[in-house]
């Protein structure tokens, strides 16, 4: 079946420690996205790629960065430099366009961060 | 103003009653909407898109008001089972990005 895979489900990590979230896709969708969800709050955007090697900037991206090399792979690697990074993180994807069916999000399960 | 607002709730609803929320947008040039149900520590899931004409899916109902700038669900005969938070989704007028709401939280009680 296809669908995102998301890992690790949960993760821990000290304080100046960077550590990067996989996510892999198999729904050969163009658009990936990278979300931010902080308890009782809705989703944030960090980042997002409509096609191979091109992302933009989202709302949140200070602390982090992607990377997309391939289709159906988008790494976010949350730096030392965010300053508040536990939090749920879920990634995304889409098929962009006009039509009908387009920009729906198919997300993963979600990675949860802690930071000690 | 944000971009994407939500009344965050609760709204606690009896089971058997019906419930509507809205949900408001900023940018006139928003493109396309939907509505994504998320449970608890879960991640979110497509509901339903929403069309300039309104529809209906079982007991959902989505409308959408350009002119006052907002979106709206309804869900009529509530179960147990339609406790979650509700996330509006707003597609931007350039088409590229997602904008989600804060979530509206729906209780459903016997």
């Amino acid at each position: 079946d296809g669908g995102i895979t998301q890992s690790p489900k949960y993760l821990f990590r000290k304080e100046g420690q960077n550590v990067t979230l996989s996510c892999e896709q198999n729904l050969n969708h163009d658009a990936m996205y990278w979300y931010r969800q902080d308890p009782g709050q809705g989703l944030r955007l960090i980042y997002y790629s409509q096609i191979v090697n091109d992302f933009q900037k989202g709302d949140i991206a200070e602390g982090y960065s992607v990377s997309r090399e391939k289709k159906e792979s988008f790494p976010l690697t949350v730096t030392s430099a965010q300053k508040n990074p536990t939090a749920f993180y879920l990634c995304a994807s889409s098929i962009p366009g006009a039509h009908s069916g387009a920009n729906v999000l198919t997300f993963g399960a979600g990675s949860r961060l802690t930071v000690l | 103003r944000k971009e994407v607002e939500q009344d965050p709730g609760p709204f606690n609803v009896p089971e058997g009653a019906t419930v509507a929320f809205n949900c408001t947008y900023s940018n006139s040039a928003s493109q396309s909407f939907f509505w994504y149900r998320q449970d608890c520590r879960k991640e979110p899931k497509l509901l339903m898109s929403v069309y300039s004409s309104g529809n209906e899916d079982g007991r959902f109902t989505a409308q959408l008001n350009r002119a006052s700038q907002y979106i709206s669900l309804l869900i009529r005969d509530s179960k147990l089972s339609d406790s979650a938070t509700y996330l509006c989704v707003v597609l931007g007028a350039a088409g590229n990005k997602l904008t989600f709401g804060g979530g509206t939280r729906v209780l459903v009680k016997p």
